[in-house]
């Protein structure tokens, strides 16, 4: 069965230093997505970076980068130059394609609370 | 601009009562997903919609129902409701298979 693990239940990073949020996945799909969300203490759930699995360059939005490694099924976010702003919960996520639909799903990771320090 | 917006944002309820919360968008996109979020483990699927008179079971969708009678709207409706069930609720949407999801702003359940 899909699964998305996060094993950095809570990070402390300076500011202005980069972090990295590890994820892991497991699937058996050949092709799958990849998403991370971010959710400050105000609770909405913002989307940040996707990789499709077939994607040959890692994703880049503004600071945020996903360090894509298929074939050890990882997909860390990669925070540069981090800012008071960033302290949030990140969730890692997976969106599972059924070949039966058009449609899919996303399955969670169970977060990373991400903290930064001034 | 297209939006998600979720109804309330706040809600007290006693066990045994039926609650439903509402969720709707105007993205007008097909796909529209309901999950819950506890401490420990991140979000799960409740139940999702991939258009108008669709609907399926997610990961944790016993004592929960929706229905889709339109586009935009989703609601999600607790049977009777239970203290395990007191959680955040999320909804979802989003256009196709490929697109990412867009998530609404929450609602808070509380079930005494």
């Amino acid at each position: 069965a899909q699964k998305i693990t996060q094993t950095q239940p809570g990070m402390f990073v300076q500011e202005k230093e980069a972090v990295t949020l590890d994820c892991t996945y497991d699937t058996s799909d050949q092709s799958y997505g990849l998403f991370w969300y971010k959710q400050p203490s105000s609770g909405e759930m913002i989307f940040l970076i996707y990789q499709g699995s077939y994607d040959e360059q890692n994703a880049t939005e503004g600071r945020y980068s996903l360090n894509f490694q298929k074939a050890r099924k990882s997909a860390n976010l990669v925070i540069s130059a981090s800012q008071l702003g960033d302290s949030a919960m990140y969730f890692c996520a997976m969106r599972e394609t059924s070949w039966y639909s058009s449609a899919s799903k996303i399955i969670f990771g169970s977060g990373t609370r991400l903290s930064i320090r001034p | 601009d297209a939006e998600i917006t979720q109804s309330p944002r706040h809600k007290i309820t006693e066990t045994g009562r039926q609650v439903t919360l509402a969720c709707h968008q105007t993205w007008n996109h097909n796909n529209m997903f309901w999950y819950r979020q506890d401490l420990g483990h991140g979000l799960r699927l409740i139940h999702y919609s991939y258009g108008v008179q669709d609907t399926n079971k997610g990961e944790v969708s016993d004592g929960y129902s929706v229905s889709r009678s339109n586009t935009e709207d989703l609601p999600l409706t607790l049977e009777s409701a239970a203290s395990s069930q007191t959680s955040v609720y999320f909804c979802a949407s989003s256009e196709g298979a490929q697109e990412t999801q867009y998530f609404g702003p929450g609602t808070r359940l509380l079930v005494l």
